[in-house]
Order: C-alpha cells, then structure tokens, then sequence
C-alpha cells in the first residue's frame, strides 16, 4: 500500500525566513494530496487539497508544489510568521483507498 | 456551533478498565475515521467507516473495536485499557469514502490510562 514519509519532523526558522515540508509517496498512482495544519493543543484543519493535474498551488502566505515524476509533495512556506507555529501533515491517496498521512513535522517560528 | 462532537474533552482511566469515547457529526458525511496521536506516533490511522460498515482497519488490537449506532456517530470502545493507549484520539469525517475527499476533524479526547 501507500508509504508517505515526511521530513523534517522538527523545523525551526526564524521570522520572515522560508519553511519548506517534503513528503515522498510511493504509489504512482496516486491522485489526491492535502496538507493539514495542526496548531499547538487543537485539532487538524485543512490547509489544501491538491489534485494530480496541479503542479503549483499558491494559497495564503505559501505555495504547495507536486513533482509527479519525483512522487515529492512540499509545502513551502514564504515569509514565516509565529502564528505559522503548528504541527504539518501531508496525506496522499490513489483513487480507492481513504488517505494515509505522514508522520509530521513540528515548526517553530521564532521572532 | 462545532461540526464534530468527541465527548470527553479529557479521560483518566486505570490499567484494565473499559471506557469508550464517543463521536458524532453533524457535516451530513458519510465516512468517519478514528486517529489516534501521541508522542510515539505522530498520527496513526486506526479505522474507517463508510455508511456504518467497516472499510479499513489498521489498528492490530482487538481491545479497539469501533461501534456505529447511527450513521453520524462512531464510537470507540477500548477494553483491558493500557497505559500505552494514553494518547489523544481524534474522530473524523469526510463526505464520502475514498481518495478525494478532505477529512475534518473533531477537536479530541485525551486519554490517559494510569
């Protein structure tokens, strides 16, 4: 089945610097991909789903970006703030089974 | 008002004992998932359910058995209860089963078996 793994776990940069996630996957058919932000002591919220089709995904503050070929997923950061602070996870899923998430990685933006 | 309902925010239990930790939501979906997090396992998928049938089940221990009275509810009962269950378990849904579909998640319930 799907592997993800997700580096770093841990991640500290300062104010204003770039944070860059990676997760690798396994599956070459795999078609969804979403980035979840779990902030300190809450629950996971949705940050952004990406579909295979998408190689570039900006959203507010980041930009999520696909190498299909690699099977690399990241989710870069641009000018990190403190409330950026939280826990990231990637998930990825082909199209018949529910998503598997990575392991996480803990960033700490610090003024 | 809140989507996904996980009662108790907060559990203690002793070793050997049984406690089951309710969900329900209230998003219409039609899938719901068990999660189970702790410092040892970041995230760690446990179940998950598609109209109240069981569509996957990664979790070895028979001690975990979900139960599915209503199709907006998933419960999770765990027997002979262990202090390495103590995590936090999070219940989620999403519309449908399957690879496309985004999850939300309950805010929690902390368990921690002494």
């Amino acid at each position: 089945g799907e592997q993800v793994e997700q580096r770093p776990p841990h991640l500290s940069v300062r104010e204003g610097d770039s944070a860059v996630i990676t997760c690798t996957y396994t599956d070459p058919n795999s078609y969804y991909f979403f980035w979840y932000k779990q902030e300190p002591g809450a629950s996971l919220q949705l940050l952004m789903k990406v579909f295979s089709s998408t190689e570039i995904n900006e959203g507010q503050g980041f930009t999520v970006l696909l190498n299909k070929k690699d099977k690399r997923l990241s989710l870069n950061l641009t000018a990190a703030h403190p409330g950026d602070s939280a826990a990231y996870f990637c998930a990825v899923s082909d199209n018949n089974n529910a998503p598997r998430f990575g392991a996480g990685t803990k960033l700490s933006v610090k003024p | 008002d809140p989507k996904i309902i996980q009662k108790p925010k907060y559990l203690v239990a002793v070793t050997g004992s049984e406690k089951i930790l309710i969900c329900e939501q209230y998003l219409g979906h039609n899938a719901m998932y068990w999660y189970r997090q702790s410092a040892k396992k970041p995230l760690e998928f446990m179940f998950s359910y598609s109209y109240q049938k069981l569509m996957d089940n990664q979790t070895a221990s028979s001690r975990f058995q979900p139960q599915s009275s209503k199709k907006n509810h998933l419960d999770l009962q765990i027997t002979a209860l262990k202090p390495d269950d103590s995590a936090t378990y999070f219940c989620a849904s999403s519309q449908d089963w399957g690879s496309s579909y985004e999850q939300y998640f309950g805010p929690g319930t902390r368990l921690t078996v002494l």
